[in-house]
């Protein structure tokens, strides 16, 4: 199984700080998907990224996937207590017969405090 | 909207029992999956199925068997239940490979207490 590292595994933070997670692998990705999970239910996909180099977008969210496609992170700027979870990254397998099955980081607990 | 429905949400085995945990999507997914989740470790693949009928061990297999024998409706089989196997189960679907952008839809999870 190719590991993905993901740091840190816990961030604590005051309302309207930044903060970064990062998502690292010694080997090439074909895509990266990161997703957030709230206590009691499952993970939801928050974005895929497939491309190096890649940014994408989604509100206070930024998610950068880098060029040799080996490494990624999720930026929050301005967070807010809503932005408290479990934030999981995942790579996809290879094609052929992966069948969209996902290796995911440990994950990062993400607590906002008012 | 699609919905993968995990039909216990908590449960309490003894040890040695035999477990069933029933997922159901109704979004017509050729893909289902089986993750257990455990802190520290995030989500790791126990089973997955890409049709009826089919499936492929994931990264930990030992101690689980799974069914498939509708489209929609992916079963896991603790044959004899161990405390090790206390944990968050997640049931998951796709129509595709995730390398293609396809988005896999988690149930809400199943916890399991072995005593």
């Amino acid at each position: 199984t190719q590991l993905l590292e993901q740091s840190p595994q816990f961030l604590s933070i005051q309302e309207g700080e930044n903060l970064t997670v990062y998502c690292n692998s010694s080997s090439v990705f074909s895509s990266l998907q990161w997703y957030r999970q709230e206590p009691g239910e499952g993970p939801v996909l928050l974005v895929t990224v497939v491309t190096g180099g890649e940014v994408k977008k989604l509100k206070r969210l930024t998610f950068q996937f880098g060029d040799a496609r080996k490494d990624s992170s999720l930026h929050i700027t301005a967070a807010q207590p809503g932005d408290t979870g479990l934030y999981l990254c995942a790579r996809g397998g290879a094609g052929g017969t992966s069948y969209g099955k996902l290796t995911f980081g440990q994950g990062t607990i993400l607590t906002v405090h008012p | 909207d699609v919905k993968v429905t995990q039909s216990s949400r908590y449960l309490v085995k003894r040890t040695g029992e035999k477990v069933f945990l029933e997922c159901v999507q109704d979004m017509d997914h050729e893909n289902m999956f089986w993750y257990r989740q455990d802190p520290g470790l995030g989500l790791r693949l126990i089973y997955f199925s890409y049709d009826v009928k089919m499936k492929e061990k994931g990264d930990i297999p030992e101690g689980y068997s799974v069914s498939r024998e509708k489209k929609e409706r992916f079963s896991l089989i603790l044959e004899s239940a161990s405390t090790n196997q206390t944990s968050m189960y997640l049931c998951a679907s796709s129509l595709g490979q995730a390398s293609s952008g396809n988005t896999i839809y988690f149930g809400e999870g199943s916890w399991l207490t072995v005593v």
